[in-house]
């Protein structure tokens, strides 16, 4: 079974600062990596996915993630916030390429003026 | 745009009582997903369906059941509702390896 730990349940930040939001992983098999995030009353929408090739994943409203396959692990970074980044952010992991997702406990984003 | 629509925003119910969650998806998707989502927690998988009639239970199954008589719609049940039931419940949709579309959402309260 794989499991995905995101290590801080909390990031503030200041607007325009750049974040990096953790997210390691654990499977004996080989994993598809994602980055969700769901924004305040909405439900969850796709921001990134690793499937293969280059491990820096580029995603929708800047944001990237780099998969580290000896670290175990698929941070999402970007270099400047907004204010309209405020969000919740789920990492998660897949053996399947996307239909049975194990999530991490997500990661609230406060970016702060 | 997929949408995938959740009947309720919020529900509060009481203990003891048959809860029924509905969730329609409007883009032919073959798979459909019921989630639950605890602060901290993050997601777990109740049950899911790749296909009409047919269910696979998820991660923590029990206590509910699902019903999916047609392809556009998935229900979850609460066959008897208890306090530790209290959560946000989400509905997903899919095709086969392809990214997962999300309802808003039913904040469920049982007292």
């Amino acid at each position: 079974a794989q499991s995905v730990t995101q290590l801080d349940s909390q990031v503030p930040v200041f607007e325009e600062a750049p974040v990096e939001l953790r997210c390691n992983y654990s499977s004996s098999v080989s994993v598809y990596l994602f980055w969700y995030v769901q924004y305040p009353n909405q439900g969850l929408q796709l921001l990134l996915k690793y499937l293969s090739g280059s491990t820096l994943v580029k995603g929708i409203n800047g944001f990237e993630a780099e998969f580290n396959k000896s670290q175990t692990s698929f941070h999402l970074r970007k270099p400047s916030v907004h204010i309209s980044d405020t969000a919740e952010y789920f990492c998660a992991v897949s053996v399947d390429a996307g239909n049975m997702l194990t999530f991490g406990g997500g990661t609230r984003l406060m970016v702060k003026p | 745009d997929v949408k995938v629509t959740q009947s309720s925003r919020y529900l509060v119910k009481r203990t003891g009582e048959k809860v029924f969650l509905e969730c329609v998806q409007d883009m032919d998707h073959e798979n459909m997903f019921w989630y639950r989502q605890d602060p901290g927690l993050g997601l777990r998988l109740i049950y899911f369906s790749y296909d009409v009639k047919m269910k696979e239970k998820g991660d923590i199954p029990e206590g509910y059941s699902v019903s999916r008589e047609k392809k556009e719609r998935f229900s979850l049940i609460l066959e008897s509702a208890s306090t530790n039931q209290t959560s946000m419940y989400l509905c997903a949709s899919s095709l086969l390896y392809e990214k997962l579309f999300f309802g808003s959402g039913t904040q469920l309260s049982v007292l």
